[in-house]
């Protein structure tokens, strides 16, 4: 069975700093996908990233990046120069391909709060 | 701006209780999912969708039921509320394919109180 484990419960930074959220998976397929989500205090989630199993390139969008490394099956992410908006929970996720549609397995998510 | 929608952000309702939570989607969305959020477990998947009047059971379907006659409404059922039962619930949608590619539209969630 697939599952996502997410270490950090709870980290709190000051702003600017930057802060790495660790996300490690379990599958037995070769394929698969991973996924990060933002939970802002609204409640809403809202998707990240999405990267395949296949491409182990690690991935820069503004003050996010993303490394991905299938030896040690982690999908890790970090914010740059962090700000009071970053403050959010964050899930990493997993999905596996399925004859009756895609579903996620969500890790237990990391509540990251950035102090000015 | 594409939107999930449910109906009810809060509810308390008493042990016992028959308890709709109803989620629409505008995407034309196949699948449909309802998730149960509590702290320190992540998002659990209750129920999901991949057709009209189809549904699959997640990892948590105990206690639950769904429905979905219409394409853009997915509804979750408590036949009889129990406070074990209180938390966030959380609807998404996606469209179809089995890669697992597809990424999930959430809507803001629905929390629910049972006394």
């Amino acid at each position: 069975a697939q599952k996502v484990t997410q270490a950090q419960t709870e980290i709190s930074v000051v702003e600017k700093e930057d802060v790495t959220l660790d996300c490690v998976y379990e599958t037995r397929d070769t394929t698969y996908y991973l996924f990060w989500y933002k939970q802002p205090p609204s409640g809403e989630l809202v998707f990240l990233i999405r990267r395949n199993s296949f491409d182990e390139q690690n991935e820069i969008s503004g003050r996010y990046s993303w490394n991905f490394q299938k030896s040690t099956s982690s999908f890790n992410f970090t914010i740059t120069a962090s700000q009071v908006v970053d403050s959010a929970v964050y899930f990493c996720a997993l999905s596996e391909p399925s004859l009756s549609g895609s579903r996620l397995t969500f890790g237990e998510g990391t509540q990251l709060t950035v102090n000015p | 701006d594409v939107k999930v929608t449910q109906s009810s952000r809060y509810l308390v309702k008493r042990t016992g209780e028959k308890v709709f939570l109803e989620c629409v989607q505008d995407m034309d969305h196949e699948n449909m999912f309802w998730y149960r959020q509590d702290p320190g477990l992540g998002l659990r998947l209750i129920y999901f969708s991949y057709d009209v009047k189809m549904k699959e059971k997640g990892d948590i379907p105990e206690g639950y039921s769904v429905s979905r006659e219409k394409k853009e409404r997915f509804s979750l059922i408590l036949e009889s509320a129990s406070t074990n039962q209180t938390s966030m619930y959380l609807c998404a949608s996606s469209s179809s394919g089995a890669s697992g590619a597809n990424v999930l539209t959430f809507g803001a969630g629905s929390r629910l109180t049972v006394l």
